[in-house]
């Protein structure tokens, strides 16, 4: 089946620090899963932040940057100077199965708390 | 506007009662879908539905039943609640019935069975 593993839980930084959220998958359906990373702000729904369906390639928005790499499975979410503005909760989100379903396998999500 | 509505925003009911939760989106998506995020913020797909085919049923207890009634709307039906059943439900659309395009959510509806 499809798995994602993300950071667990909670993680505060303090504002201009640097954040990685990690994020490593399994999957047994197909050999290039897409990868994306959503976003929660306070009072918000779930959004996507950014998206990379192509194996060595870098995702970007909003400051943060997550490169698909298959050969550790992973896709760690990271920014160099993060602001108040992002806390929020942050989820890794695997699709694999391909064909008509669009269904997305996500992490457990980390809840980011920044600090001034 | 256009965005993905859920109602009601929380519903408090006791075990054994039929509850259904509604689903509108109004950004012209062929594909919508029903998510459960439990008590540990897990997310988890239920299903999809395509221009109202189901396209996506994964292992949901038979009280769980989605209603479409065109390709705006996708409602859930719960039968006989359980205490497990206490969750956000979130519903999302997207605007290919194929890959992965951006799933587009709607705020959620918070379940309490007592």
């Amino acid at each position: 089946g499809d798995s994602v593993t993300q950071t667990e839980g909670q993680v505060t930084v303090s504002e201009s620090k640097s954040l990685i959220i990690n994020c490593t998958y399994s999957t047994t359906s197909i050999a290039y899963p897409n990868l994306f990373w959503y976003v929660r702000y306070p009072g918000e729904g779930l959004q996507l932040l950014l998206k990379v369906i192509t194996a060595g390639q870098k995702g970007s928005s909003r400051g943060f940057e997550a490169t698909y790499n298959k050969e550790t499975t992973s896709f760690h979410l990271q920014k160099a100077s993060v602001q108040e503005s992002d806390s929020a909760v942050y989820y890794c989100a695997l699709g694999a199965t391909g064909g008509l379903s669009g269904k997305l396998t996500f992490g457990e999500g980390t809840q980011v708390t920044v600090i001034s | 506007e256009t965005a993905v509505f859920q109602t009601p925003n929380y519903h408090v009911t006791q075990v054994g009662n039929e509850v259904s939760f509604n689903c509108k989106q109004t950004l012209g998506h062929d594909t919508m879908y029903w998510y459960k995020q439990d008590s540990k913020k897990l997310l988890k797909i239920m299903f999809s539905y395509n221009n109202k085919q189901l396209i996506v049923n994964e292992t949901v207890p038979r009280r769980f039943s989605p209603q479409s009634s065109d390709k705006a709307h996708l409602n859930l039906r719960i039968k006989s609640v359980e205490p497990e059943d206490s969750a956000v439900y979130l519903c999302a659309s997207s605007s290919r019935d194929w890959g992965y395009a951006e799933q587009f959510f709607g705020p959620g509806t918070r379940l309490t069975v007592l």
